[in-house]
């Protein structure tokens, strides 16, 4: 079976960093793009940012780019978020996910809370 | 960035009747004879699960009471007969072009 298992949500204060990681399982990992994807009440599901089979594409969402960054270990089959320079509205639950232009396999997603 | 529109925000279904949601996008998600939309449910406490690829293909063991049509700008999900799990939030999804890939701000469907 797919698994998809998310971990290093936290709470942290404004300006700070966190790494999210997305641990692989159950099918061939350099055969699919991997994403995340964020839940916010405000502004519902947002694609944040999206990395190719090999690593070397990378898509950002424009309110995250050049603070977030996505990367791949190809032999770990795992997938990371690197967060820094983090706001209020950040905040929100964070799903990782499988494929191209639609995501068809989703992890259970991790809370991060971006507060003073 | 492709902007997409749910119709209604909630909506209550009794029972073993249909419900349907519309969704809109701002431009033509067509191309190649294909129209790049998708359709998830999210049950409370739970991530997305897809539903549907491509404006009509159905995900493999979604129920058949689960379908997909329309072209262009103009997007419907089906339910044609509500059963009590289907309770949830319904979005859309564009995948038109590069990204951004946008979602539709969800539809909450309830059991009346």
């Amino acid at each position: 079976d797919v698994q998809l298992m998310v971990s290093g949500g936290a709470l942290v204060r404004p300006g700070g960093s966190l790494r999210l990681s997305c641990a692989a399982s159950g099918f061939t990992f350099t055969d699919y793009y991997m994403n995340w994807v964020r839940h916010t009440p405000g502004k519902g599901l947002e694609w944040v940012a999206r990395i190719n089979e090999d690593g070397s594409e990378k898509y950002y969402l424009d309110s995250v780019k050049g603070r977030f960054t996505i990367s791949r270990d190809n032999v770990g089959d795992s997938v990371y978020l690197q967060m820094n320079s983090l706001r209020v509205e950040d905040t929100a639950v964070y799903y990782c996910a499988r494929g191209y232009d639609y995501a068809d396999y989703w992890g259970q997603g991790t809370l991060v809370t971006v507060s003073s | 960035d492709i902007v997409m529109t749910q119709s209604p925000d909630s909506l209550a279904v009794s029972l073993g009747e249909r419900a349907t949601i519309s969704c809109k996008s701002s431009q033509s998600l067509l191309y190649n004879n294909k129209n790049y939309l998708a359709w998830y449910q999210q049950r409370p406490g739970q991530p997305p699960k897809l539903l549907i690829h491509l404006a009509s293909t159905r995900e493999s063991g979604v129920p058949d009471r689960f379908s997909g049509s329309g072209s262009g700008t103009d997007f419907t999900l089906t339910i044609s007969s509500l059963q009590a799990e289907d309770a949830a939030v319904y979005y859309c999804q564009q995948s038109w072009g590069a990204p951004p890939y946008t979602f539709g701000q969800g539809t909450k469907l309830e059991i009346k």
